[in-house]
């Protein structure tokens, strides 16, 4: 399947302040998804992209789907302590069962 | 609201010996899925399941693994003989679409500790 590269690793950040993660691919991408995995919770949906260029928000949350559909960003507006966690960006195999996770961005903000 | 449950939370076991971890997926999904995530690294695609038969699997779904769905309501992962790289925590998930149309919800996981 293909490889999505999600940068950065680890963000620490003040509460208040923004936050961002990037999602990349080599390859065209049909769609993507992201997810939260709270401390030692699991994986929980957030959003699917389909579209060039689309971009949706969830309250503090804005997703970006890069116009040649190889990219994708979430960025969190005045992070609050209950945005910690890792969020994933995965990707949907040729065949469409599977989901290949990005090694995902660690999250900590601190009050 | 209708969720995804795993049996049992944690699994602690002996090399060599067979697992069967546990799943019941929510009741009007038709599409299931087992991922693992090795404790800190990225959560990793194991096999998918639909109309009773796999879908797809990946490479580390191999012969010590098998999936299975022996009533209406469970959906079961078999490890025949657990090595030391299994220990994992492993997520059952399912859907009600295919996965490029809709989410997967997972389950809270069920630990392996393989010593």
């Amino acid at each position: 399947g293909q490889q999505v590269m999600q940068i950065p690793q680890y963000q620490h950040v003040q509460e208040g302040e923004d936050f961002t993660t990037y999602c990349n691919s080599s390859t065209t991408l049909s769609n993507i998804q992201w997810y939260k995995q709270r401390p030692g919770g699991h994986p929980v949906f957030l959003i699917q992209l389909v579209k060039s260029g689309e971009v949706k928000k969830q309250k503090r949350l804005t997703f970006q789907f890069g116009e040649a559909k190889k990219n994708s960003s979430l960025h969190i507006t005045a992070t609050q302590t209950t945005d910690v966690g890792t969020y994933f960006c995965a990707d949907i195999a040729n065949s469409g069962y599977a989901l290949n996770f990005g090694k995902g961005t660690s999250l900590l903000v601190t009050p | 609201e209708p969720e995804v449950t795993q049996t049992p939370s944690h699994q602690v076991t002996q090399m060599g010996q067979e697992v069967i971890l546990r799943c019941v997926p929510i009741s009007n999904h038709l599409y299931f899925y087992w991922y693992r995530q090795i404790l800190g690294q990225k959560v990793e695609f194991l096999v998918s399941f639909y109309n009773n038969e796999i879908s797809e699997k990946s490479e580390i779904f191999d012969d010590q693994f098998s999936v299975e769905r022996p009533d209406g309501s469970n959906f079961t992962l078999k490890i025949r003989s657990t090595k030391l790289e299994d220990s994992a925590m492993y997520f059952c998930a399912s859907s009600t679409r295919w996965t490029a149309r809709g989410e997967q919800y997972f389950g809270p996981g069920t630990r392996l500790t393989v010593t």
